[in-house]
């Protein structure tokens, strides 16, 4: 089956540049989405299509892919950037998506 | 302003049954595939069943394959989520989510959640 594979923790200062990988055997062929969870809040997409950002998300937020590789990169990292960060990416079919098990990122 | 409202989690007990809903608006909701994620407590998210905008293709999760059912009412601008045979853990935070529309089928905006626990 699928998978896609974080670290389960990331620890980053304020201001500093905080990045999160996401590997998988299908990511160089599927698009890898990035979607921020605040504690006790429903995820927020905040990349799309491996690089993308939707609407409203800080421009600080961007995402590359190469190879088997996924990374968020939140550049100038700010304490309301604590969250989990999750990847999501789906099989060669496109039908049977997963999520990557989380990484929990902590400004300090 | 999307809008997605679960409702219908509680306390089952393992093997019964549970219908969830998800009630729908601010948006065209017959134009978009919908899915539903599911979160046990203090872990991750796990992608759980879509169904297409008409409701012709649905795709599940293996660990809920024959034990869930996604159906949805574009009349009704609603989505469920019929399921039997529950185990303990299935307990978790059912979240309905739109997709996002964009080529691949992609959760976009997401309600705040419907709790389910399964136990004795």
């Amino acid at each position: 089956s699928h998978e896609v594979t974080q670290p389960p923790s990331v620890s980053v200062s304020p201001g500093q540049t905080a990045r999160i990988t996401c590997s998988g055997d299908a990511v160089p062929r599927k698009f890898v989405y990035w979607y921020q969870q605040r504690s006790g809040q429903a995820p927020v997409q905040v990349i799309y299509e491996d690089n993308k950002r939707p609407s409203g998300i800080p421009e600080r937020f961007s995402a590359s892919s190469s190879g088997t590789m996924a990374t968020l990169t939140i550049t100038g990292t700010q304490v309301e950037d604590e969250a989990d960060y999750y990847c999501y990416s789906t099989d060669n079919s496109g039908n049977y998506p997963v999520f990557g098990g989380g990484t929990k990122l902590t400004v300090l | 302003e999307v809008q997605l409202v679960e409702s219908g989690g509680g306390v089952v007990q393992p093997g019964g049954s549970l219908r969830l809903s998800c009630a729908a608006s601010g948006f065209i909701f017959d134009d978009y595939t919908m899915h539903w994620v599911r979160q046990a407590p203090g872990k991750g998210l796990e992608w759980v069943s879509l169904i297409t905008w008409d409701g012709r293709k649905t795709y599940y999760g293996d660990s809920v394959k024959g034990r869930f059912t996604i159906s949805r009412d574009n009349n009704k601008n609603s989505l469920d989520l019929q399921m039997n045979n529950l185990r303990t853990e299935d307990t978790a935070l059912y979240y309905c989510a739109k997709d996002s529309g964009y080529g691949d089928y992609c959760p976009g905006s997401w309600g705040q959640g419907t709790l389910v626990t399964v136990s004795s």
